[in-house]
């Protein structure tokens, strides 16, 4: 069975510092997607940043990287320079590439991130 | 890019009545998801289309659950018959086609308050 694991029910971090989001996974698809979604208090869901299973390289999208260790089946979120805006709730997914999959996203629980000034 | 829309954003209704909510998802894409998120966990799975076929229902979805997606536009989830238990954010997804890099992008969600 998959499974997206996030140990961290809340978190705090000090404006323009980094913090890392931990998120680990389950699965035994060789192929599969990992994705990072943001959820402000407002409801929506925002995409932030995509890793693929075979992708050599960590993926980054501005101050989001994501540091992946695919032995670990680890996939966290680092946020560099964290700003007031981003306190919100942040979700780990996972989307399997198989043939005959539905494409849909598993999530974990989330961490809720709040940023202090 | 409009973005995914859901409507309404909030519903309150009595135990019992039904309900309906609508998703426009972004104009190109052919897949469109529901999900499911009560307070405190992850949205979960509910169902989904590509096109105007339904092709897969998580077991969550119960005979009282219902969506469509004619002409492979706009869909509509209805819950008959509503219960104290379907209370939770209804979320919306469309994607272009399934493949795992494709990123699915949420509407606004619709909070449904059962009294």
């Amino acid at each position: 069975a998959q499974k997206i694991t996030q140990t961290q029910p809340g978190m705090f971090v000090q404006e323009k510092e980094a913090v890392t989001l931990d998120c680990t996974y389950d699965t035994s698809d060789p192929s599969y997607g990992l994705f990072w979604y943001k959820q402000p208090s407002s409801g929506e869901m925002i995409f932030l940043i995509y890793q693929g299973s075979y992708d050599q390289q960590n993926a980054t999208e501005g101050r989001y990287s994501l540091n992946f260790q695919k032995a670990r089946k680890s996939a966290n979120l680092v946020i560099s320079a964290s700003q007031l805006g981003d306190s919100a709730m942040y979700f780990c997914a996972m989307r399997r590439n198989h043939r005959g999959s539905q494409g849909n996203l598993i999530f974990g629980k989330g961490t809720k991130l709040s940023v202090k000034p | 890019d409009t973005g995914v829309s859901q409507n309404p954003r909030h519903k309150i209704t009595k135990r019992g009545q039904n309900v309906t909510f609508r998703c426009d998802p972004i104009s190109e894409h052919n897949r469109l998801y529901w999900y499911r998120q009560t307070l405190g966990q992850g949205p979960e799975f509910l169902t989904y289309f590509q096109n105007e076929a339904q092709l897969e229902k998580s077991r969550l979805l119960s005979d009282r659950f219902s969506a469509e997606r004619p002409k492979g536009s706009f869909s509509t989830l209805e819950i008959q018959r509503t219960e104290q238990g379907d209370s939770a954010m209804y979320l919306c997804a469309s994607s272009f086609g399934g493949a795992s890099n494709q990123p699915q992008h949420f509407g606004d969600g619709t909070r449904l308050s059962i009294l």
